[in-house]
């Protein structure tokens, strides 16, 4: 089972900061089989970002998500109070098809 | 519109049993793989098991294996998912979430539709 260990567990930042979000995988993905997805306070779950790097339809372009192998990233450019979320990076290398524990990001 | 709504969720006995469904509307149903994912309250999000869009391929978590059977009716355009011998750590909000898959140099597998959820709760 590919295990995903996301850091930091919670991110607390103000609106207009940089968010630097990590997702380590346990064995080497290929880039294409990493997702990005955020879950606000009592909604499902949205995908932002596909392929390690694609944004998903109506994503703006201040999520963006890079990486190789085993190390992967979400950068949330410039932070705005809706982006209050839980996020999720999940790979689709092998079955389990496992999620990150999450990084949940509180804005100041 | 695109849109996958569950029902069936509710309140049910340890060992008992359930089946939820996901009801497609929007999209061409046959045409796509279904996942089903799970959250336990205050918990992050797990995946649970997966179905290809002819029911050829079909896959689970460790936790479910032998407890859980995903299926699909393409001419009702519904997914479900039974669940047996329940236990307590089965209480969650169940999610059904459409696969997308697209071919551009690279394959990508996705899940860009999410239904709302059902919840299960599983107590005596």
């Amino acid at each position: 089972e590919i295990v995903l260990t996301q850091s930091p567990g919670t991110l607390s930042l103000s609106p207009g900061e940089r968010a630097t979000l990590s997702c380590r995988a346990s064995q080497s993905v290929r880039s294409n089989y990493i997702n990005w997805y955020q879950q606000k306070p009592g909604q499902a779950p949205r995908l932002l970002i596909y392929g390690s790097a694609k944004r998903a339809t109506g994503i703006p372009d201040r999520f963006s998500g890079s990486g190789s192998g085993t190390d992967f990233t979400l950068t949330i450019s410039w932070l705005e109070p809706e982006d209050l979320a839980v996020y999720y990076c999940q790979q689709y290398e092998k079955s389990p098809f496992t999620f990150g524990q999450g990084t949940k990001l509180e804005i100041k | 519109e695109v849109q996958l709504v569950e029902s069936g969720g509710t309140l049910v006995k340890p060992g008992g049993s359930l089946r939820l469904s996901c009801e497609a509307s929007g999209f061409t149903f046959s045409e796509y793989a279904m996942n089903w994912v799970r959250q336990a309250p205050g918990k992050g999000l797990e995946w649970v098991a997966s179905i290809s869009d002819s029911s050829n391929y079909i896959f689970y978590a460790d936790s479910v294996k032998g407890r859980f059977t995903i299926s699909r009716d393409n001419a009702k355009n519904s997914l479900y998912l039974h669940l047996n011998s329940l236990r307590a750590d089965d209480t969650a909000v169940y999610y059904c979430a459409r696969v997308y898959f697209l071919f551009d140099s690279y394959y990508y597998y996705y899940m860009d539709v999410w239904g709302k959820g059902t919840t299960v709760t599983v107590s005596s």
